[in-house]
């Protein structure tokens, strides 16, 4: 079953505007992962944060945790055009397999 | 060059027979995991490949329909057996590497007629 579920399910922004995802999970993890899949390819991992861990930097891209209200949120600055794609949570619980999120299609326009 | 190569990258299939998938890593890992992606979902996990021991697979999904075979530490199959329409699907072979990074191959993305 689904352990991450994201919102918003879709979201659409002009080109410069920060986009923010949210994750929210149920059980203990070890750490969380955003994944970006852009349509018809494979994944692409983004950024990993750790369970003892609050925020991480990754270029344009900012993540969070908070694992007292099981969540994380993404944010991406200044969007591009390019940034279009579907976004997933996903987390791991120590046996190494991910249990994905249903994603945030994203659309930025220019 | 890449960590995971996924064969075939695409195909069409007619329903009523079976595909088998093959993943190849470029060096050797304990752990193979094989996803799901159905059509506008996400992913989830069929089973896990184990070299050495059977695959364990994840609720819903049984080894008649999805045999796996893990011969070695860097190769993995995973054939998807007497297919249907609702098999139509992309399907992820995924590792884990020193670091505890996960690399995901692109994936073979099934149509099934």
């Amino acid at each position: 079953s689904q352990q991450g579920e994201e919102d918003p399910q879709a979201l659409s922004i002009q080109e410069g505007e920060n986009a923010t995802m949210n994750c929210s999970y149920k059980t203990s993890i070890n750490n969380l992962q955003w994944y970006r899949q852009n349509s018809g390819r494979g994944l692409v991992h983004l950024i990993l944060i750790r369970s003892n861990e609050r925020e991480k930097h990754s270029g344009r891209l900012r993540v969070t945790l908070d694992t007292s209200k099981k969540s994380s949120s993404l944010l991406i600055t200044a969007s591009r055009a390019a940034d279009t794609a579907s976004y997933f949570c996903a987390t791991e619980s120590g046996s190494e397999k991910l249990v994905f999120g249903k994603g945030t299609k994203l659309t930025v326009n220019p | 060059s890449a960590v995971i190569s996924q064969k075939p990258s695409r195909d069409i299939c007619q329903r009523g027979t079976s595909l088998t998938i093959q993943c190849q890593v470029d060096s050797q890992v304990t752990m193979m995991f094989w996803y799901r992606q159905q059509p506008g979902q996400s992913l989830t996990l069929i089973a896990t490949a184990n070299q050495g021991s059977e695959a364990t697979y994840e609720s819903g999904f049984v080894i008649d329909k999805f045999p796996i075979s893990r011969p070695n530490l860097t190769f993995s199959t995973l054939t998807v057996s007497n297919m249907s329409p609702e098999d139509s699907s992309i399907y992820l072979c995924s590792v884990v590497k020193t670091g505890n990074t996960i690399y995901f191959g692109e994936g073979s993305w099934l149509t099934v007629v």
